[in-house]
């Protein structure tokens, strides 16, 4: 099982600021990662896939890199409805596994 | 547009067996696989399985396994999660899930609100 492990779990950041989340793959996963997020009491919606392909809709301050192991998750320019849980997903091996998520507070 | 209706949440106890229920619209159904997707209270996402868009494969996290099984109905165009031997860790809220691509089986792309089941003695 590939285990994906995100940091930080916790990251406060002040809207108009860029924020970075980590995630990393326990074995190679090429670009077969995706991205969520989470409002609570929502359902997760996808914003990347392909490790940095924004899915339909997703505003262009979100941006994906990485490859291999190690990926991140940029938003460039905080706005107050990007508060929320995000969530890594690769999809290169059976079983599909999440990371533990990174929530991203107002600071 | 797609449209995913999770049904069938209950209160059970260990050991008890359940069937959930997901109605989709809005999409060729039948040229998608489709997830399940669980969320304890308060805690991450965790995949639970997968049914090829044909329904003739299916995949399933280590801790379902041999538990839970997952089919699909094209005509119907429904999806369903029996679960079986419930177990108290198996408390969450389920998610059905569309997948991304096409006859495939990658990442969720349109996900349903989820149904919760409790299971407590």
């Amino acid at each position: 099982e590939t285990v994906m492990t995100q940091s930080p779990t916790t990251l406060s950041v002040s809207p108009g600021e860029r924020a970075t989340l980590s995630c990393r793959a326990s074995q190679t996963i090429s670009a077969k990662l995706a991205w969520y997020q989470q409002i609570p009491g929502q359902a997760p919606r996808l914003l990347m896939y392909g490790a940095s392909t924004r899915a339909t809709g997703i505003p262009a301050r979100f941006s994906g890199s990485g490859s291999g192991t190690e990926f991140t998750l940029t938003i460039s320019s905080l706005q107050p409805e990007d508060f929320a849980v995000y969530y890594c997903q690769q999809y290169d091996s059976w079983p599909i596994t999440f990371g533990q998520g990174t929530r991203l507070d107002i600071k | 547009q797609v449209q995913l209706v999770e049904s069938g949440g209950g209160v059970m106890q260990p050991g008890e067996s359940l069937e959930l229920s997901c109605a989709a619209s809005g999409f060729g159904f039948s040229t998608y696989g489709m997830h399940w997707v669980r969320q304890a209270p308060g805690k991450g996402l965790e995949w639970v399985a997968c049914v090829s868009y044909d329904g003739t494969k299916q995949h399933y996290a280590d801790s379902v396994q041999g538990r839970f099984t997952a089919s699909r109905d094209n005509f119907k165009k429904m999806l369903y999660l029996h679960m079986g031997s419930l177990r108290v860790e198996d408390t969450a809220f389920y998610f059905c899930a569309k997948d991304g691509p096409p006859y495939s089986g990658t990442y969720p792309d349109h996900w349903g609100h989820g149904t919760l089941v409790t299971v407590s003695s």
